[in-house]
């Protein structure tokens, strides 16, 4: 069975730009929650998908936003790109959201320069 | 905003020694707590997850709970030199808190395994 999967694998934006990152599940699993982890620091929570549906927001700004579709990938986009968006971008992946153990996709490395 | 702490390092140990790391967190009312170990430039791998009060062995590895202190540990016996990473503690929000079943993580500790 193939993991979680992410892409792009790095990416490299302007400050203003508009960026999306995707995530395919673990096939069987139903949620996917979304993190950033900046240089140094251990992964902040951004949002947790379940059936297309919203299930939980972290403390990220209007500019963050996502979805998740029928076949249950996602997509996190952000808008109005800042230099403190340079970061690793994670996917997690559970079977539904009360699910304890999570598991991460390889990331996608993002450069605002 | 819940705390999870964890001293930064950086942590050296010979081959051979036994690595101990450590985290505290701020939420009484948390249950699930997990270690997981991040190569550089890498994405986070689950080493061990604990629930109850006491020890949890999993081969080299254990994890070590104590809820009236709000501490947790990992410690590492027979380290190796691909011991060396950094390990991040992370705590559940609460699966059914109205703010998603987040977790969250400290800042992880660097350890460097010297052979």
């Amino acid at each position: 069975d193939a993991g979680v999967t992410q892409s792009p694998t790095h990416l490299i934006k302007t400050r203003g730009q508009h960026v999306t990152l995707r995530c395919s599940p673990i096939s069987g699993h139903k949620s996917v929650s979304w993190y950033q982890q900046v240089l140094g620091q251990g992964p902040q929570f951004i949002f947790q998908y379940y059936e297309k549906e919203e299930r939980g927001r972290g403390n990220f700004p209007d500019r963050f936003s996502a979805r998740q579709f029928p076949n249950y990938s996602s997509e996190l986009n952000v808008n109005a790109l800042l230099l403190g968006d340079s970061a690793l971008y994670l996917c997690a992946s559970l079977a539904v959201p009360a699910q304890e153990t999570q598991y991460f996709g390889p990331g996608t490395r993002l450069l605002v320069l | 905003q819940k705390e999870v702490e964890q001293n930064s390092g950086p942590l050296s140990v010979p081959e051979g020694a036994i690595a101990s790391l450590n985290c505290t967190y701020s939420d009484r009312g948390s249950q699930s707590f997990f270690w997981y170990r991040q190569y550089s430039g890498k994405s986070p791998e689950l080493i061990m997850s604990i629930y109850s009060n006491g020890d949890k062995e999993d081969g080299r590895f254990t994890a070590q709970l104590n809820k009236a202190s709000q501490y947790v540990s990992l410690l590492i016996r027979d380290s190796q030199p691909s011991d060396s990473a950094t390990y991040l503690c992370a705590v559940n929000g609460g699966a059914f808190s109205n703010t998603g079943n987040q977790f969250y993580f400290g800042t992880g500790t660097s350890l460097t395994v010297i052979p």
